[in-house]
């Protein structure tokens, strides 16, 4: 069985700060690891995935996010937050190619400016 | 690419209706379509795993009878709200997978329903 925690449901920064969103996952084979964000009222964007290789995966907006099995986790980082960066943020696992993802409760992320 | 749209965008209907939503692949085949159900401020709840030409998988606790899904081609899946009920008011997204990108799902832009 697979799943995810996204610690903290929310997160707010002030622009230009650090963005840190936290994810940790369960999984009983090598995981698939998905970032994904959503704007209002619309669907979900993918923003970096890890399936295998180097652990640390650059994304899209300036987003990066980095593997690490031993704390099984996957958190998602941006060194400068920027206004549009506000949105939903979600979490994903999968076991295998063909499978079905576990997605976690979302982290929403408000940035002050 | 890889893109999915939804058709409708928004759409309001009486209780005791059926509504019809969309689910397109525009520039690839999706053998796999999944269909989630979003509430406000809360995550996507999965509904079902959609497979072209066989029935859809649905999760605990959805009644398929009144959600119904059909995959007829390897671009479109449908979601009928059957008997639609304002508790059935929802943001309702789908995505497909596309053969070859590690189990990316690419998400169409939601549905919004709202049942009176």
């Amino acid at each position: 069985a697979q799943s995810v925690t996204q610690l903290g449901s929310h997160v707010s920064v002030s622009e230009g700060a650090l963005v840190l969103l936290r994810c940790n996952y369960s999984s009983s084979v090598p995981p698939y690891l998905f970032w994904y964000v959503q704007y209002p009222n619309q669907g979900l964007q993918l923003l970096l995935k890890y399936t295998t290789g180097a652990t640390l995966v650059k994304g899209i907006n300036g987003f990066e996010a980095e593997f690490k099995k031993s704390e099984t986790s996957f958190h998602l980082t941006k060194p400068s937050a920027h206004m549009s960066d506000a949105a939903e943020y979600f979490c994903a696992v999968s076991e295998v190619d063909a499978g079905k993802s576990t997605f976690g409760d979302g982290t929403t992320l408000t940035v002050k400016p | 690419g890889a893109v999915v749209s939804q058709h409708p965008s928004r759409v309001i209907c009486k209780s005791g209706t059926s509504v019809k939503i969309e689910c397109r692949s525009l520039d690839f085949q999706a053998t796999t379509m999944f269909w989630y159900r979003q509430f406000p401020k809360k995550s996507l709840m999965l509904m079902a795993t959609s497979n072209e030409g066989s029935k859809a998988t649905y999760e605990q606790g959805v009644e398929k009878d009144k959600f119904l899904i059909n995959h007829a081609s390897l671009t479109l899946s449908t979601l009928t709200v059957t008997s639609a009920h304002p508790e059935d008011s929802s943001f309702y997204i789908c995505s497909a997978r596309k053969p070859g990108t590690s189990g990316e799902q690419f998400f169409g832009p939601g549905t919004r329903l709202t049942v009176l």
